[in-house]
């Protein structure tokens, strides 16, 4: 059974930083590209990032790039998503998912929220 | 990036039909035949319902269709029940590389 977990949410003042992990289970990690998507409390959803199965591809949605980092640790089984320069625009409901293929996310996590606020 | 456009509410009997529309461009929706669609309810994880416009992943009714034409894609869920109350999201792959979500439609079941 395909199982993301997500954690490292938490509350963080504007302008700083937080590191998400997904740790993934049930499936063959390395071979999938992995995505993330967010949420704002009461908002739709927004694909935030995704990562090729080596690392070698990234690509961000235009509002997080140069602050946001993904990347992945295929022999832990560890997707991540660096937040730096944290606005409160960034507040929502951090999703891990794996892409398959032409889906930008087929298996997702439960989540991890992310409060930025003073 | 624009979000994919979608109407805000729908609403539907049960044992109804309704359709969902999510209208973007020709570099995303028109250009790719790689919609899918996307089913939440309140405080839990999306679920995906299709994909490739109009192919549904094992375990999903087929209640659930999708179709388009153009620059719009369609979900029309048939024999509405209660459990189909939730909001549902479409999304395509982009000319950037990217993917890119719509706003999100509510489904009532009245």
């Amino acid at each position: 059974e395909v199982q993301l977990v997500e954690s490292g949410g938490g509350l963080v003042q504007p302008g700083g930083s937080l590191r998400l992990s997904c740790a993934a289970s049930g499936f063959t990690f390395s071979t999938y590209w992995m995505t993330w998507v967010r949420q704002a409390p009461g908002k739709g959803l927004e694909w935030v990032a995704n990562i090729k199965q080596d690392g070698s591809e990234k690509y961000y949605v235009d509002s997080v790039k140069g602050r946001f980092t993904i990347s992945r640790d295929n022999a832990k089984n560890l997707l991540y998503l660096q937040l730096n320069s944290l606005r409160a625009e960034d507040t929502a409901v951090y999703y891990c998912a794996t892409e398959l293929g032409t889906v930008p996310a087929g298996y997702w996590g439960q989540g991890t929220l992310v409060t930025v606020s003073s | 990036q624009s979000a994919l456009t979608q109407p805000a509410s729908v609403s539907g009997s049960p044992g109804q039909s309704i359709t969902i529309s999510c209208t973007g461009t020709s570099s995303d929706v028109g250009g790719y035949n790689y919609v899918s669609w996307y089913q939440q309810h309140p405080g839990k994880a999306p679920k995906l319902m299709i994909y490739d416009v109009n192919k549904r992943p094992s375990g999903v009714s087929n209640r659930f269709s999708g179709s388009k034409s153009g620059n719009t894609a369609s979900l029309t869920i048939s024999g509405l029940q209660a459990e189909d109350e939730a909001d549902y999201y479409c999304s395509s792959y982009t000319s950037s590389t990217t993917w890119v979500f719509g706003g999100g439609t509510k489904l009532t079941v009245l």
